[in-house]
């Protein structure tokens, strides 16, 4: 079974804090996504990878960045957390454009 | 950027009913996704489809590409069907994710 973990599913973090969410993947996958998922907006695209050092920004980039050192494991950082990037963020992956992706659990970040 | 519209946004019903969630999209895809999302759990997929219809157990999803119209149902709902559904979409082109509808709430009432 293809899985992916993610480093926290709860985390709270004060404004102005730099905060690292880690995505681990074990199906050695190409791709890798950050996404938030907000009440009435759905989910939305933050960024994603289509390999090692490869990065793409998606929908809502501002305020966020990521990181891929290597092919399994996928950061986001928020620079200077804000409050209104209070979340439940997700990580995916998958193989090949356009198949099944899958989601890790999510982190569900409360900044304060 | 595709636009993708689901319908019903809440769907209460008893157990037993035929349950059917719609998704409308805007620009031609490659792909079509169903999601499944428990409260509190993670997303996982249901189907993948880009023409036709699936099944699995009591679920059925369809898809009709010249309509840019897709359509979940679950036959002999349980109240383990609560969940939110969430139909996706894959066009191919730009950013590479998929783009999410908003997602369906359904409460299975026993």
């Amino acid at each position: 079974d293809v899985k992916v973990t993610q480093s926290s599913r709860y985390l709270v973090k004060r404004t102005g804090e730099k905060v690292f969410l880690e995505c681990v993947q074990d199906m050695d996958h190409e791709n890798m996504f950050w996404y938030r998922q907000d009440p009435g907006l759905g989910l939305r695209l933050i960024y994603f990878s289509y390999d090692v050092k490869m990065k793409e920004k998606g929908d809502i980039p501002e305020g966020y960045s990521v990181s891929r050192e290597k092919k399994e494991r996928f950061s986001l950082i928020l620079e200077s957390a804000s409050t209104n990037q209070t979340s439940m963020y997700l990580c995916a992956s998958n193989r090949w454009r356009p198949n099944e992706q899958f989601f890790g659990p999510g982190t569900r970040l409360t900044v304060l | 950027k595709n636009e993708v519209e689901q319908s019903p946004q809440n769907l209460t019903a008893q157990e037993g009913e035929f349950i059917t969630i719609n998704c409308s999209y805007s620009v031609g895809i490659s792909a079509l996704h169903w999601l499944q999302q428990h409260p509190g759990g993670g997303i996982v997929s249901l189907f993948m489809l880009s023409s036709g219809k699936k099944k699995h157990g009591r679920l059925i999803a369809t898809i009709n590409i010249q309509e840019k119209h897709s359509s979940l149902h679950i036959t002999a709902s349980h109240p383990r069907d609560s969940a939110v559904y969430i139909c996706a979409v894959f066009s191919g082109g730009g950013a590479d994710g998929l783009t999410f509808g908003k997602g369906t709430h359904l409460i299975i009432q026993p």
